[in-house]
């Protein structure tokens, strides 16, 4: 089935230390998006891409790096710069043509040790 | 960056009743969306609406795109248990794939 993986459910991080979230897709879109989600707010954008080996920074990018090497992922690295990163992190993807709309993955939840 | 505000925050009723939720924007958007989100997984596109005026439906749920196309409502019929979730509105420019996001309504059924 086509849909977009993102890997580990749960992720924890202890002090100091820099970790990497999965992002799959396989149904051939162009763009790609890494979202954080508070309790109680809206998905605010991190990065996005809009082609391979391009990205941009969204709203809150200070202490998260990505690349895009391949058409089908987009990790997300949240650095140890990033003091506050307990949260629910989502990625997505969209055809990349104006007005496509974005299809999500599971997320993953990071926590701090 | 843009805001959308949504409302209302959250809602309890009663199997069976009518719900409707509503987005505005300070402004002007091409495209609206509407997903709704269960508890630790990602939000799922229920409508996506591209002229203002327009209006779609999905099963029991009706979306319209208003026509100042500075805000959107969703409506849902007779509601049933699964309805329950986090719904999100989004706004989209033409020629921006970037969403701008509401804080979500939270919709829970009384038994």
């Amino acid at each position: 089935d086509g849909g977009i993986t993102q890997s580990p459910k749960y992720l924890f991080r202890k002090e100091g230390q820099n970790v990497t979230l999965s992002c799959e897709q396989n149904l051939n879109h162009d763009a790609m998006y890494w979202y954080r989600q508070d309790p109680g707010q809206g998905l605010r954008l991190i990065y996005y891409s809009q082609i391979v080996n391009d990205f941009q920074k969204g709203d809150i990018a200070e202490g998260y790096s990505v690349s895009r090497e391949k058409k089908e992922s987009f990790p997300l690295t949240v650095t140890s710069a990033q003091k506050n990163p307990t949260a629910f992190y989502l990625c997505a993807s969209s055809r990349g043509v104006s007005n496509q709309p974005q299809h999500f993955g599971d997320g993953t939840r990071l926590s701090i040790l | 960056g843009q805001q959308l505000n949504q409302s209302p925050q959250s809602m309890f009723i009663q199997e069976g009743e009518d719900v409707s939720m509503n987005c505005t924007s300070s402004s002007i958007f091409n495209t609206w969306l509407w997903y709704k989100q269960d508890p630790g997984e990602g939000p799922v596109l229920l409508i996506a609406l591209y002229k203002a005026g327009e209006l779609t439906s999905n099963g029991r749920l009706t979306a319209q795109f208003g026509i100042t196309r500075k805000d959107s409502f969703l409506n849902i019929s007779a509601s049933i248990p699964s309805d329950v979730g986090i719904y999100f509105c989004a706004g989209q420019l033409r020629g921006n794939e970037k969403l701008t996001f509401g804080t979500g309504t939270r919709l829970t059924i009384i038994p």
